[in-house]
């Protein structure tokens, strides 16, 4: 079993949708767990963090964790065409981290 | 702000030269990182550096080197690049894991 698995997408929604995007890991001594954005052609870029279990919300964006199912996503509201990027998941434990592999969404005007 | 900065955004070298990777950090990071980021594989460590002169193996270390003389300085070379080193290189730092800063990549063609 891979230790963090992200679908790559590409995932495609119209303006003003509801973005959903997850990844499911497999090392249980992971603690902190992180979104990145990357638009084309730049460096990712952090997005948000959260520790343990629980919800985290900034603006438009909600990160969920569930430890005890070992699955973390991260919600756009009211997606906008500059959402456009792809968005990485990244969990750190034990001196480990670890990134998923991207997922690629296009909010459509 | 953090500012991470990569020596140069795109890069063609021949089979065969050495190539330096150079990276600057602004903000004292103790961390710096080195990725390699290629479609359907993701982000891979090829090395890190939690101090100066210090430097650890990543996943993918084979065909590098890295260089950390002074703090906010992070190096890495290409001995004899190959063509299979074409990619994206990122650099990182990071006063702890869970807030990396990456600079703009620079995209390493090796023809």
């Amino acid at each position: 079993q891979k230790e963090v698995e992200q679908d790559p997408g590409p995932l495609s929604v119209p303006e003003g949708a509801i973005v959903s995007l997850n990844c499911t890991y497999s090392n249980s001594a992971f603690q902190y767990f992180m979104w990145y954005r990357q638009y084309s052609r730049k460096g990712p870029e952090l997005l948000m963090y959260t520790y343990s279990s629980g919800n985290k919300e900034d603006g438009r964006f909600t990160a969920q964790v569930d430890k005890s199912s070992k699955y973390i996503s991260l919600f756009i509201r009211d997606s906008q065409p500059s959402d456009s990027a792809t968005y990485l998941c990244a969990m750190e434990g034990n001196n480990r981290l670890a990134f998923g592999k991207g997922n690629q969404v296009v909010v459509i005007p | 702000d953090v500012k991470v900065t990569q020596s140069s955004r795109y890069l063609v070298k021949r089979t065969g030269e050495k190539v330096f990777l150079e990276c600057v950090q602004d903000m004292d990071h103790e961390n710096m990182f080195w990725y390699r980021q290629d479609p359907g594989l993701g982000l891979r460590l090829i090395y890190f550096s939690y101090d100066v002169k210090m430097k650890e193996k990543g996943d993918i270390p084979e065909g590098y080197s890295v260089s950390r003389e002074k703090k906010e300085r992070f190096s890495l070379i290409l001995e004899s690049a190959s063509t299979n080193q074409t990619s994206m290189y990122l650099c990182a730092s990071s006063p702890r894991q869970v807030a990396m800063y990456f600079g703009p990549g620079t995209r390493l063609t090796v023809t």
